[in-house]
């Protein structure tokens, strides 16, 4: 089975930068994503990294490497709006040609005036 | 909005019985997926539906059942319901099996008493 772990709850300040890490085990692999989830709200798409590297999106930006089983999502110039969960997920090669992803518990992010 | 919608929003259903929720997924997506997500912990991948096929599928015991139409809409029907089906059930559709973006609807909340 798959294996992923990030912190449970991290707190920072508005227009501050916030790193939320993640790590995991797994065979198969063929990428990580991340979802913001806002409590009460479906998730939604930020990022999806299947090479080693940083992948940027305006405010948001991930880093994966592989061989250390190792991704970040770099928050920077947090704003209010910004507290949610935000999970993790490792999507991997299954038999037939299928992908089968699997996620963390989720990081709740709180950010604070 | 995602263009993914979900009904019912919230459901009561008593342990032994039966339930069937529905998933209207995004226009031109063929590809949906089904997820059990408890409080407090990350989405857990049920099983996933491309093209009418059942193509993936998570640590869920047979109760857990799928079907996908032509239209590509979807239903995931639970038999014998326990207690621990409790939880936000969640479906999100792909443009196709190997995209690694998916948009996910609001969920179902399920209520088993």
């Amino acid at each position: 089975g798959q294996n992923i772990d990030q912190p449970t709850e991290m707190t920072a300040t508005e227009g501050a930068i916030v790193q939320i890490n993640c790590t995991y085990q797994t065979s198969g692999f063929n990428g990580l994503f991340w979802y913001q989830q806002h409590a009460g709200e479906a998730p939604t798409f930020l990022s999806y990294n299947v090479l080693d590297g940083l992948e940027e999106k305006g405010r948001f930006s991930s880093f994966l490497s592989r061989s250390k089983g190792y991704s970040y999502l770099l928050l920077k110039e947090l704003q209010m709006k910004d507290s949610a969960s935000y999970l993790c997920a490792v999507r991997v090669h299954a038999s037939g040609g299928s992908y089968i992803p699997t996620f963390g518990r989720g990081t709740s992010l709180i950010v604070h005036p | 909005e995602t263009g993914v919608t979900q009904s019912p929003t919230h459901l009561i259903k008593t342990r032994g019985q039966q339930v069937t929720l529905r998933c209207s997924s995004q226009s031109g997506h063929n590809t949906v997926s089904w997820y059990q997500q408890a409080l407090g912990q990350g989405p857990q991948f049920i099983f996933q539906y491309y093209r009418e096929e059942e193509n993936g599928r998570g640590n869920f015991p047979p109760r857990f059942s799928g079907l996908q139409f032509p239209n590509y809409s979807s239903e995931l029907n639970v038999n014998a319901l326990e207690l621990d089906d409790s939880a936000l059930y969640l479906c999100a559709s792909s443009l196709t099996g190997g995209d690694p973006e998916a948009f996910f609807g609001q969920g179902t909340r399920l209520t088993v008493v």
